[in-house]
């Protein structure tokens, strides 16, 4: 079973923040959290990573809660490519990947 | 920038008949995933390789399902015989080192079994 929670569905404006958030109350220390994003008819695409520091990449932003249990993906400014599944996964060395179901985040021109 | 390559996109198979899905990782990759897309769910792991070894096939249907990685680089998902819910989108995905370093996807083969 995943280790995560994650909302069925979300809509955004364009142009607005997208923030996507995601429960993993019982993750460990050494456990990362990953997110990837699926767009239709496509494979998985990794996003962001990180431990216990916010990320930024050229993507998007990762703050995740001081105590871990909780994590929130940012895109900055929300277009219509953005339309995906996001997929929030934690998972530490030797495991094996478990995706969930996602969000299903809608863009609204 | 480099890919994963699957092939064939799309296949269409009637139950009881063998079906092969072949996929190439980006080079240098050594860890191979194959994995299985339900239509409304996520990917779900069925086997991993690291090099031409496989490391875990705990949720391969070995039954009916086979994969091999012969020379450590490209890799065959073969099922036999194709039943009904085997219908599905396969992806392949490889990476440079074992989680968690991050995997990068193929396109994927969409499966219908008729």
């Amino acid at each position: 079973d995943a280790k995560t929670t994650q909302p069925t569905s979300m809509d955004c404006a364009e142009g607005r923040a997208a923030n996507l958030p995601c429960n993993h109350s019982t993750i460990s220390g050494n456990e990362y959290v990953y997110w990837y994003r699926q767009i239709h008819s496509q494979g998985p695409q990794y996003i962001i990573h990180g431990l216990k520091n916010n990320e930024t990449n050229e993507m998007a932003s990762l703050i995740i809660t001081e105590d871990r249990k909780s994590s929130t993906l940012i895109l900055p400014h929300a277009t219509l490519r953005d339309t995906a599944v996001y997929y929030c996964i934690v998972f530490y060395r030797d495991d094996k990947i478990i995706f969930g179901k996602g969000t299903r985040l809608h863009i609204l021109p | 920038e480099a890919e994963v390559a699957q092939s064939p996109r799309y296949k269409i198979t009637e139950k009881s008949q063998a079906v092969a899905f072949w996929c190439d990782p980006i080079s240098g990759h050594a860890t191979l995933y194959w994995y299985r897309q339900i239509l409304g769910q996520g990917p779900e792991l069925l086997v991993q390789f690291q090099d031409e070894s496989v490391v875990d096939d705990s949720q391969l249907p070995k039954d009916r399902f086979s994969a091999e990685r012969l020379k450590g680089v490209d890799s065959t998902l073969k099922i036999q015989p194709a039943e009904l819910g085997d219908s599905a989108m396969y992806l392949c995905a490889s990476s440079l080192v074992p989680a968690p370093d991050t995997q990068y996807f193929g396109p994927g083969t969409r499966l219908t079994v008729l």
